[in-house]
């Protein structure tokens, strides 16, 4: 979709395989994190959650992880399916913050095989 | 469908104009988030509003300005466009106003091209 950068990193898997999306973030006072997904011409989607006071967290065939000491957030779908083709966008935000916005990763283009 | 809704779809229109676009937010939700995504920037959080105030102030140009109105749809105003302003613009609506735990929810998105 037009809606991504030209240099998005790309991840391709198999259709059924797993996939695993990272993201590293930047804040260490962080402590809200939330995986969104775009598909081509909408709007970014909510998929699921996590607070910094947990290091995992499973919804309906995707499991965040969350490891606090290097900045880092994952995303893992499992069975991959040619629906899940979107970009896929970490967001941050911080406790005491007066604001609400989030920060947003780049994002990374899943691409579904077949 | 998230719940949120934008005006217009689409929109073009040229150099030194202005334009607006329109977010009515989720039921019960008092919050309303723009954001800009152009191929270079990514998402950029530019304004929210809380029931009607201005809330937060983020990478948002003089140029452009936004307003809550008593029944809590958002309109987002953009001036003196430039070629540089063409992008896509999402708002997004949550509950309260916008804790650092508040889920957000975005529209389908403007798509605005500046000739």
């Amino acid at each position: 979709g037009e809606n991504v950068g030209l240099h998005l990193p790309t991840l391709s898997v198999q259709e059924g395989d797993n996939s695993i999306i990272n993201c590293a973030y930047s804040n260490s006072a962080s402590d809200y994190f939330i995986w969104y997904k775009q598909e081509s011409g909408k709007g970014p989607q909510f998929i699921i959650d996590i607070r910094s006071n947990m290091d995992k967290r499973q919804g309906q065939r995707v499991t965040v992880l969350l490891n606090k000491t290097v900045k880092h957030l994952s995303l893992q779908i499992a069975a991959t399916q040619p629906g899940d083709s979107a970009v896929y966008f970490c967001a941050e935000n911080h406790h005491g913050g007066s604001q609400g916005n989030l920060i947003f990763g780049k994002g990374t283009k899943l691409s579904v095989k077949p | 469908d998230s719940g949120v809704t934008q005006t217009p779809k689409h929109l073009i229109t040229a150099t030194g104009q202005r334009v607006t676009l329109r977010c009515s937010p989720r039921s019960g939700d008092l919050s309303v988030y723009w954001y800009q995504q152009s191929l270079d920037q990514g998402l950029q959080f530019l304004i929210q509003y809380y029931n009607g105030e201005e809330r937060a102030k983020g990478n948002i140009l003089e140029r452009f300005s936004a307003q809550q109105f008593p029944d809590l749809h958002s309109e987002l105003n953009l001036s003196s466009l430039e070629l540089g302003d063409s992008a896509l613009y999402f708002c997004a609506t949550s509950v309260g106003g916008g804790g650092p735990r508040e889920t957000q929810y975005f529209g389908p998105g403007t798509r605005l091209l500046v000739l």
